[in-house]
């Protein structure tokens, strides 16, 4: 199974600060990564898919890069609303997995 | 609009028996793969089980294998998940999810609460 490890588990910073998520592969998977938010109480939704790749409607303060087992999910000025868990997915191989998480808590 | 909305969930014993429905709307359903995806109480995302627009494929994650059952009525725009002997360990919120165009879960319902306990 490919095991994907997020860091930080929390990260806490100020609105209007630049946010850079973590998500490592324990073997490659080109690009076939996405990013997930999710808010208390909610159902996760999908941000960025091929790891690059904005889902529709998605801001463009959102942007994701990487490929092979390195990715990153950067948040270039946070906003109230983005306080949130984010989550990483492959769909490389099955079973799909996910990210631990990480948490964008205010500071 | 494009949702989905799941019921079925509820308390059920250990080794007891849950069908959890899932029912979508609109979009072309058959046209779609579907998920199900959980999250025990303050925990992450695991996924569950995946099964294809015509039911020709199905996957499922290791800790469900042979205990629960994924099927869908293309006819009813439905998509279930048949769960027996279940474990305290399967409580979680269950959430259905559309397999999108780009390959990821693109839509996903509000989730329903599954207890497994005594």
């Amino acid at each position: 199974d490919t095991v994907l490890t997020q860091s930080p588990a929390t990260l806490s910073l100020s609105p209007g600060e630049r946010a850079t998520l973590s998500c490592r592969a324990s073997q490659s998977i080109s690009n076939f990564l996405a990013w997930y938010q999710q808010k208390p109480g909610q159902a996760p939704s999908l941000l960025i898919y091929d790891a690059s790749n904005r889902a529709t409607g998605i801001p463009a303060r959102f942007s994701g890069s990487g490929s092979g087992t390195d990715f990153t999910l950067t948040i270039s000025s946070l906003e109230p609303e983005d306080f949130a868990v984010y989550y990483c997915q492959q769909r490389s191989d099955w079973p799909l997995t996910f990210g631990g998480g990480t948490e964008v808590e205010i500071k | 609009e494009v949702q989905l909305l799941e019921s079925g969930g509820g308390l059920a014993q250990p080794g007891g028996s849950l069908r959890l429905s899932c029912a979508a709307s609109g979009f072309t359903f058959s046209s779609y793969a579907m998920r199900w995806v959980r999250q025990a109480p303050g925990k992450g995302l695991e996924w569950v089980s995946a099964i294809s627009g015509s039911s020709g494929t199905i996957y499922y994650a290791d800790s469900v294998k042979g205990r629960f059952t994924i099927s869908r009525d293309n006819s009813k725009n439905m998509v279930y998940l048949q769960m027996s002997s279940l474990r305290a360990e399967d409580t979680a919120v269950y959430y259905c999810a559309r397999r999108g165009d780009h390959s990821y879960m693109d839509v996903w319902g509000k989730g329903t609460t599954v207890t497994v306990s005594s």
